[in-house]
């Protein structure tokens, strides 16, 4: 199993270009969300997904879109990128209605800049 | 709203020593509590949560609902220690709430020899 697989893993941007960060994971895990990390501020949630065809915002959604067309796949998409968006995006999942088991399998991360 | 706080940026302890992570939470409802760890070069990883009342790598945490703290303690610290740990809190698993963790701002721990 390879987990959860994110790509790439750094982008630079200029701001107003547009790019998918890509994340899929092969543990047939329902539920995906995409995390941003910045210093001082943990992580925190931008969008999730319980399941094919749903999706939801989280903490900081704006100036992303998402949507999960299969189970493996969950692209992050920036419409236009800004500066604010720099950071270090994490993609993670785990399996949703499990009665002792709430923990979720993290990708390694994409360092973006924004420019 | 939940909010969880993590008052220490950095935490530098010599190997041997005892080391404590403090973390606090504000929430209105029953909360379940995660201590997630990044160490360097490696993917953030669940080390333990509240519900289990387990030990982890020799690390132990207690909700304390009176005072709503879930602090992170070992006795003994060890190089290998060293990492970024993360509380987390998300609200009791429901259809609409599952896995919505709400993370810490981070503590940097530094064990050194």
């Amino acid at each position: 199993n390879a987990g959860v697989t994110q790509t790439p893993k750094f982008q630079v941007l200029k701001t107003g270009q547009s790019m998918t960060l890509q994340c899929a994971q092969d543990m047939n895990h329902e539920y995906m969300s995409w995390y941003r990390q910045d210093p001082g501020m943990g992580l925190r949630l931008i969008h999730y997904s319980v399941g094919a065809g749903i999706t939801d915002q989280g903490e900081v959604p704006n100036g992303y879109n998402v949507s999960r067309s299969t189970t493996e796949d969950f692209p992050l998409r920036l419409l236009s990128a800004a500066p604010s968006q720099t950071s270090v995006y994490f993609c993670a999942s785990s399996y949703v209605f499990t009665a002792t088991n709430e923990k979720l399998f993290f990708g390694s991360g994409t360092q973006l800049s924004v420019l | 709203a939940q909010r969880v706080t993590q008052p220490e940026k950095l935490l530098s302890v010599f190997k041997g020593a005892p080391v404590e992570l403090k973390c606090n939470y504000s929430y209105s409802g029953s909360p379940e509590l995660f201590w997630y760890v990044q160490y360097s070069r490696q993917r953030l990883q669940l080390l333990l949560r509240h519900i289990s009342r387990e030990s982890i790598k020799g690390f132990t945490a207690d909700l304390n609902k009176g005072e709503t703290s879930f602090h992170l303690k070992k006795p003994f610290a060890q190089e290998e220690d060293s990492a970024m740990y993360y509380c987390a809190l998300s609200e009791k698993m429901t259809t609409d709430s599952w896995g919505k963790l709400q993370f810490g701002a981070g503590t940097q721990v530094v064990v050194t020899p």
